[in-house]
């Protein structure tokens, strides 16, 4: 079935580090969309990629979709304390009305 | 303005009861998507709800059943649980545009904790 892999499943940073992480569809998809879930939380909206190529940028984050549409990163620059949690992609084939998502990358801040 | 609101935020049930789950959507939305999310792991999609039909249905048993009413608000029933159906039961709501087959940003409830002894 059609899978969105995402990597790494955790990354430890020291605040003020950059972190990044990717996705990659099995399938092209028409859209992909990015979520941020705090510990003990629910996912929460950032942003929507829909065109090939595509660079968006909120503040430090950083927000590609890929020239084939098949892949995603988000790379946040100089992390801090308030990013940590769990960032999810979530893709859309064709007129699927579902989302596809990744496992997840959980950002973690170093002591 | 009040967001997305879900009903219970945790319960715990038996195997092989049946359970229901509400969700309110935020106001001007006229979609509901439920999703189960296990610990560690992304949302898994359930169904989708538009005009009180379902529109979409992922990879999951019969006993997983659903309703949209008038005003919007979704139930999720489940039948015959089973320890594998303890999870994070999130409901999203959003705005069904124009577009055939298009989604777009989805609002999550702070979800339904359900545990399956």
């Amino acid at each position: 079935g059609q899978q969105v892999m995402q990597i790494p499943q955790y990354q430890h940073v020291q605040e003020g580090e950059d972190f990044t992480t990717y996705c990659n569809s099995s399938t092209t998809l028409s859209n992909i969309q990015w979520y941020k879930q705090r510990p003990g939380g629910h996912p929460v909206f950032l942003i929507q990629l829909v065109k090939s190529g595509e660079v968006k940028k909120q503040k430090r984050l950083t927000f590609q979709f890929g020239e084939a549409k098949k892949n995603s990163s988000l790379h946040i620059t100089a992390t801090q304390t308030t990013d940590v949690g769990t960032y999810f992609c979530a893709g859309q084939v064709d007129s699927n009305y579902q989302l596809i998502w990744g496992a997840g990358t959980k950002l973690i801040i170093k002591p | 303005d009040a967001g997305v609101t879900q009903s219970p935020t945790h319960l715990i049930k038996t195997r092989g009861q049946q359970v229901t789950l509400r969700c309110s959507p935020k106001s001007g939305h006229d979609t509901v998507s439920w999703y189960q999310q296990a610990l560690g792991q992304g949302p898994q999609f359930i169904f989708q709800y538009y005009e009180e039909e379902e529109r979409q249905r992922g990879n999951f048993p019969d006993r997983f059943s659903g309703h949209q009413f008038p005003n919007y608000s979704s139930e999720l029933n489940v039948n015959a649980l089973l320890l594998g159906d303890s999870a994070l039961y999130l409901c999203a709501s959003s705005f069904s545009s124009s577009v055939l087959g298009y989604t777009g940003e989805l609002f999550f409830g702070e979800g339904s904790r359900l545990t399956v002894l």
